[in-house]
């Protein structure tokens, strides 16, 4: 059965702050890693992920991936109030055509950033 | 805890039918549960709200004549894309809260991808 893990759950800094949330994951026939940041109802994406030790930036905001260790970090620098989000990691597998094609979400880690 | 699932987990149908996608809570009771389209490489659109034993609550742009909504019970929801077309080809998710309506308690389901022929 196909995993994601995310932590921690959740998560208080100040602003300015630098912030690694994690994402490890288990999946059969990996295809790639999606970060999603969720403020109000619908998530809104952050990076695709597929090849391993390649940084996937943003502003602030950066990604990367580990295959050999099935893990993704999240990296958000100089934090301010408006990164208080939730935060979702997701797995997508190889779609092979014969096969389900369905998404693993990890539960999320809640960020809150104080001023 | 805290799990979703839907079913089917794909499904290929011609144009012109009608498909229902399920949108199950396991273990837990959701008084709310959302229904997704997701594109490649994009945000999740939110299509709809659906609260236990009352009409669902439609976003803007989106036919709540085409896409029928149903929860009738607190761990049951589902979306009948009606007269589903080539364009409504996509991938469908649900996600659950537990009843705070709090975004930040959502659980999401696995996605259901269609593709109409």
């Amino acid at each position: 059965e196909d995993k994601v893990v995310q932590s921690p759950l959740s998560l208080v800094v100040h602003e300015g702050d630098t912030v690694t949330l994690n994402c490890s994951y288990e999946v059969t026939n990996f295809r790639s890693l999606l970060w999603y940041k969720q403020e109000k109802k619908a998530p809104t994406f952050l990076f695709m992920l597929t090849s391993s030790g390649i940084e996937k930036k943003s502003g602030r905001l950066s990604s990367i991936l580990d295959k050999k260790e099935l893990f993704s970090i999240l990296n958000i620098t100089a934090t301010q109030t408006g990164d208080s989000a939730v935060y979702l990691c997701a797995v997508e597998p190889s779609y092979s055509g014969a096969g389900s094609y369905q998404l693993t979400f990890g539960k999320g880690t809640k960020l809150s950033v104080i001023p | 805890g805290a799990v979703v699932s839907q079913h089917p987990s794909r499904v290929i149908c011609k144009s012109g039918t009608s498909v229902k996608i399920e949108c199950r809570s396991l273990d837990f009771q959701a008084t709310t549960m959302f229904w997704y389209r997701q594109f490649p490489k994009q945000s999740l659109m939110l299509m709809a709200t659906s609260n236990e034993g009352s009409k669902a609550t439609y976003e803007q742009g989106v036919e709540k004549d085409k896409f029928l909504i149903n929860h009738a019970s607190l761990t049951l929801s589902t979306l009948t894309v009606t007269s589903a077309h080539p364009e409504d080809s996509s991938f469908y998710i649900c996600s659950a809260d537990t009843g705070t309506g709090k975004y930040n308690e959502q659980f999401f389901g696995p996605g259901t991808r269609l593709t109409v022929l």
